[in-house]
């Protein structure tokens, strides 16, 4: 267990649709990273929060947005959801920064039918 | 840009061998470098860090390189067994870079 969670575990939706993937850190950590992969691709990196502010910003589609709270939580919402965003998305979390170890989580299986 | 390669094909080799995996990146360069092990449908797992004065960095049977000039970092596992079997991803990072971006990864598998 890496202690971080991420709810839910499975997400099944219809095109079009929003949803909300939720992550809640380890215990101490500062910063907070998503990512998405599909099936059999690589890790694709899409934003980092450090202390509640943006610190960092991959590929990220515009329907994507997220944000980390005053809690360090942080929620990534997925909004016109089309097929092709069908992919597991991982949420993970460091100390510090990229330079400390990385935690994930169990990850969010998204399918968009 | 910034270019990170891992070697695409799936690396067989038979238990007991030593299993030696490449990390090449190009127009950066990176202060550290990482190495993670992933299995199917699990997130990424940490394994080693190695700075770019440490040359070499070992933990049990990981032993990884990081060769600045070449650009390259090399990652060993000693003795490999069937349970070694994963994806093992590399994210080199420079100072000041926040981004912590993965390679593809290389899939290994370890053959009784």
């Amino acid at each position: 267990d890496s202690g971080v969670t991420q709810t839910p575990k499975h997400l099944i939706t219809a095109t079009g649709q929003r949803v909300t993937l939720r992550c809640s850190p380890r215990s101490g950590d500062l910063s907070v990273y998503w990512y998405q992969q599909s099936l059999d691709q690589g890790l694709q990196f899409l934003i980092q929060y450090y202390n509640g502010e943006e610190r960092a910003k991959g590929n990220i589609l515009e329907r994507f947005s997220a944000q980390q709270f005053p809690d360090l939580h942080s929620e990534l919402n997925l909004s016109s959801l089309e097929l092709g965003d069908s992919a597991l998305y991982f949420c993970a979390s460091s100390v510090r920064d990229v330079y400390t170890e990385a935690f994930f989580g169990q990850g969010t299986r998204l399918t968009v039918v | 840009s910034q270019k990170i390669e891992q070697n695409s094909e799936a690396l067989n080799i038979q238990e007991g061998k030593t299993a030696t995996l490449t990390c090449n990146y190009t127009n950066y360069s990176p202060a550290y470098l990482q190495w993670y092990r992933q299995d199917p449908g699990r997130g990424p797992v940490f394994l080693l860090l190695i700075r770019e004065n440490e040359k070499e960095k070992r933990k049990e049977r990981l032993k990884v390189t990081f060769d600045t000039t070449l650009k390259q970092s090399l990652f060993h596992i000693t003795a490999s067994q069937p349970a070694d079997s994963a994806t093992y991803l590399c994210a080199p990072l420079s100072g000041g870079y926040n981004k912590l971006i993965f390679g593809a990864g290389t899939r290994l598998a370890v053959h009784p």
